[in-house]
C-alpha cells in the first residue's frame, strides 16, 4: 500500500544545531507540504512543493528550508534550531492536477521535535 | 489568505449521543473544498469527510455528516451514536482552487466521549 513516512518520529536537539526531518511518500504525488502543529494554532504551513525542483514558502517559513530533488522526498531543514521551533511537524502529500484523488491531502505520522 | 475558525476548543458528548462541531470560514471564492480531519492520540491525521462547495447536498460518511451552509460560510460536523473511539482532536480545513492545493486549517476542537 502507498504511504507517507517521516523520520525520526522523535528528536531532541540543542539550540543552534542544524536538524533535518525526512519525509518520504510512495503515492507518486506531485505536491508535498510541511506543517507545524502547536497548541492553539492548529496546523500552519511551513513550505510546500508542487514538483521536482519546485519549492515555495508558506506562512511560517523563517528558519526552515526544503529541497525537492525527486518526487518521493521533501526533507525539511532547520538551519539553526531555536527553542521556538519545538513543535510537532507533519509532512503531507496530495495529487497534482490530472492525478487521482486530486483534492485530498494525506499525512505522515508526525515528528515531535524538542529544541533545548 | 482564507481563515478557518473553530470556536469550540473543547467539546464533550455522552457515548451513543450526538454531537455537533462548528466551523466557519472566510472566503470570497465561489468554488472550494472543505474537509474534517480527525487526530486521535496517535497523532495520525485521518480524513473524516469532505464537501465540494458546488454540491448542495450535505456529505455523509456512516455516522458522520456535515451541515454545509454556503451563504453563511458554515461547515459543521455531526457525529451520531458517538463511540469511545471518536475521542480525538478534530480539524476543519479549507482548500482553495486558486492557491494550488493549499489547505487552511482551523485551530481544532478536542472531543471527549464520556462512557
Amino acid at each position: 500500500d502507498a504511504e507517507i513516512t517521516q523520520s525520526p518520529r522523535h528528536k531532541i536537539t540543542e539550540t543552534g544545531r542544524q536538524v533535518t526531518l525526512a519525509c518520504h511518500q510512495t503515492w507518486n504525488h506531485n505536491n508535498m507540504f510541511w506543517y507545524r502543529q502547536d497548541l492553539g494554532h492548529g496546523l500552519r504551513l511551513i513550505h510546500y512543493s508542487y514538483g521536482v525542483q519546485d519549492t515555495n514558502k508558506g506562512e511560517v517559513s523563517d528558519g526552515y528550508s526544503v529541497s525537492r530533488s525527486n518526487t518521493e522526498d521533501l526533507p525539511l531543514t532547520l538551519e539553526s534550531a531555536a527553542s521556538s521551533q519545538t513543535s510537532v511537524y507533519f509532512c503531507a502529500s496530495s495529487a497534482g492536477r490530472g492525478q487521482v484523488a486530486y483534492n485530498e491531502q494525506f499525512f505522515g505520522p508526525g515528528t515531535r521535535l524538542t529544541v533545548l | 489568505a482564507q481563515t478557518v475558525t473553530q470556536s469550540q476548543p473543547e467539546m464533550s458528548v455522552q457515548e451513543a449521543e450526538t454531537v455537533t462541531l462548528s466551523c466557519t470560514y472566510d472566503t470570497s471564492e465561489s468554488d472550494y473544498y472543505l474537509f474534517w480531519y480527525k487526530q486521535p492520540p496517535s497523532r495520525q491525521m485521518i480524513l473524516v469527510i469532505r464537501q465540494e462547495a458546488y454540491k448542495q447536498q450535505n456529505a455523509t460518511e456512516n455516522r458522520f455528516s456535515v451541515n454545509f451552509q454556503k451563504a453563511a460560510k458554515s461547515f459543521s460536523l455531526k457525529i451520531s451514536d458517538s463511540q469511545l473511539g471518536d475521542a480525538a482532536m478534530y480539524f476543519c480545513a479549507y482548500r482553495s482552487p486558486n492557491t494550488g492545493n493549499q489547505f487552511y486549517f482551523g485551530t481544532g476542537t478536542s472531543l471527549t466521549v464520556i462512557p
